[in-house]
């Protein structure tokens, strides 16, 4: 079956923008996932979502970053008022997430943000 | 902020030799996961090892466990110029950072053929 698609692939915007960033999971993964990952870093955790309602939302790194999922499927990154500190790959992942149980996350392509 | 660090942050092999990878990291974990990715695009999941387990294979990879020491270790055998990527390990903790995964730095692989 299809993986986690992301859209756009690429995104050049200006300081001081707003920017969406778009995440279809894999059908039927209740879990959904995003990470930022800088250049010459592994991927930090930002968000994750159980179903529509967001789980952790420990990682976001402050008020100008938003995520949706408001029919516990396709997700929407939201940064407004972006800054050229913002410019990373932006990874989703979805998975199963059985209640107790190990769990092996899908990532997506990423979603890479330039921020002039 | 990053789990753990990942030892070496580079290796360059000749294709049919041996990879080791290492990786190290702070808390106490559920599972451990390990990575790949190409080219800094998405990843990919290659092996996911759970903390009641000490070692675990899959194809050519073999991956092994030390919760004491807080470590785990990737080895991929018969290498080939495709297996040249990045390499992560991700662990998975419990509590209020169950489903969330915190990355290493990663190691980049290079296989010449």
């Amino acid at each position: 079956g299809a993986g986690v698609s992301q859209t756009p692939s690429n995104k050049v915007t200006e300081k001081g923008k707003y920017v969406e960033l778009r995440c279809d999971p894999i059908s039927g993964h209740t879990a959904l996932y995003w990470y930022r990952q800088s250049l010459g870093q592994g991927p930090e955790f930002l968000i994750y979502f159980q179903g529509t309602g967001a789980a952790d939302d420990s990682g976001l790194p402050n008020d100008r970053f938003f995520a949706v999922r408001p029919e516990g499927s396709v997700s929407t990154l939201k940064i407004q008022r972006t800054e050229r500190g913002d410019s990373a790959m932006y990874l989703c992942a979805s998975s199963l997430k059985p209640s107790g149980g190990p769990d092996t996350q899908y990532f997506g392509p990423g979603t890479r943000l330039t921020v002039l | 902020s990053q789990q753990g660090e990942e030892d070496p942050q580079a290796l360059s092999i000749q294709e049919g030799e041996n990879a080791t990878m290492n990786c190290s990291y702070k808390t106490s974990i559920n599972n451990l996961q390990w990575y790949r990715q190409n080219s800094g695009r998405g990843l990919v999941h290659l092996i996911l090892i759970r903390s009641n387990e000490r070692e675990k294979h899959s194809g050519r990879l073999r991956v092994t466990l030390d919760t004491s020491k807080k470590s785990s270790s990737l080895l991929i055998t018969a290498s080939r110029a495709a297996d040249t990527a990045s390499y992560f390990c991700a662990t998975e903790a419990g509590g209020t950072s169950y489903g969330k995964l915190t990355f290493g730095q990663g190691t980049i692989l290079t296989v010449h053929p």
